[in-house]
């Protein structure tokens, strides 16, 4: 199994700040990870697939990049709505396992 | 509008079964493979069950192998979660989720509310 290694678990940061996420896989995934938003009490909300490409209506704010083991998801300008919990997803093998998940909050 | 609506969820008792439901609209569910993802309460997310579209591919997590079925009606756009021998660690909200493809990528998207299994004496 594909194990996904996300850092830091918990982030505390700024309205305004650059946040990065990193995700580390196992393995080599290629380009099969997607990056998801949770709030809570709210189910998951797709960011990014394909490591890099930004699914449509998510502000351009959000970035992804990486390839292979490893990949990030940048926030370049922390916004209130963005405090939330963030999860990386492998989709290149079965089990499609997620990261542990990256909580964001406010300083 | 597409919409993914998960039922079924409740109080259960150790050893005891439940079956879950997503009623999928505003999409040809015949189309996509469909999964199960579930959420223990405070913690991470964690994949259960994937669903071909023509149910010919099926896949569990070691976790839940051979106490679950997933199944599909695709003739009435709903997917479903057999859940047997129920431990207190299932307890979970479960999520239904569509896996698209666009140009070879593929991803989770929508996903539905969630619905709430609690195994507890």
């Amino acid at each position: 199994d594909i194990q996904l290694t996300q850092s830091p678990s918990f982030l505390s940061a700024s309205v305004g700040d650059r946040v990065t996420i990193t995700c580390r896989a196992s393995q080599g995934i290629s380009s099969y990870l997607a990056w998801y938003q949770q709030k809570p009490g709210k189910a998951p909300k797709l960011l990014i697939y394909a490591a890099s490409t930004l699914q449509s209506g998510v502000p351009s704010r959000f970035s992804g990049s990486g390839s292979g083991t490893e990949f990030t998801l940048t926030i370049s300008s922390l916004q209130p709505e963005d405090f939330a919990t963030y999860y990386c997803q492998q989709l290149n093998s079965y089990p499609q396992t997620f990261g542990q998940g990256t909580k964001v909050e406010i300083k | 509008e597409v919409q993914l609506v998960e039922s079924g969820g409740g109080l259960v008792k150790p050893g005891g079964s439940l079956r879950l439901s997503c009623a999928a609209s505003g999409f040809t569910f015949s189309s996509y493979s469909m999964n199960w993802v579930r959420q223990a309460p405070g913690k991470g997310l964690e994949w259960v069950s994937s669903i071909s579209s023509s149910s010919s591919y099926i896949y569990y997590a070691d976790s839940v192998k051979g106490r679950f079925t997933i199944s599909r009606d695709n003739a009435k756009n709903s997917l479903y979660l057999q859940m047997n021998s129920l431990r207190a660690e299932d307890t979970a909200v479960y999520y239904c989720a569509v896996k698209r493809s666009v140009a070879g990528m593929v991803m989770y998207d929508p996903w539905g509310q969630g619905t709430l299994v609690t195994v507890s004496s």
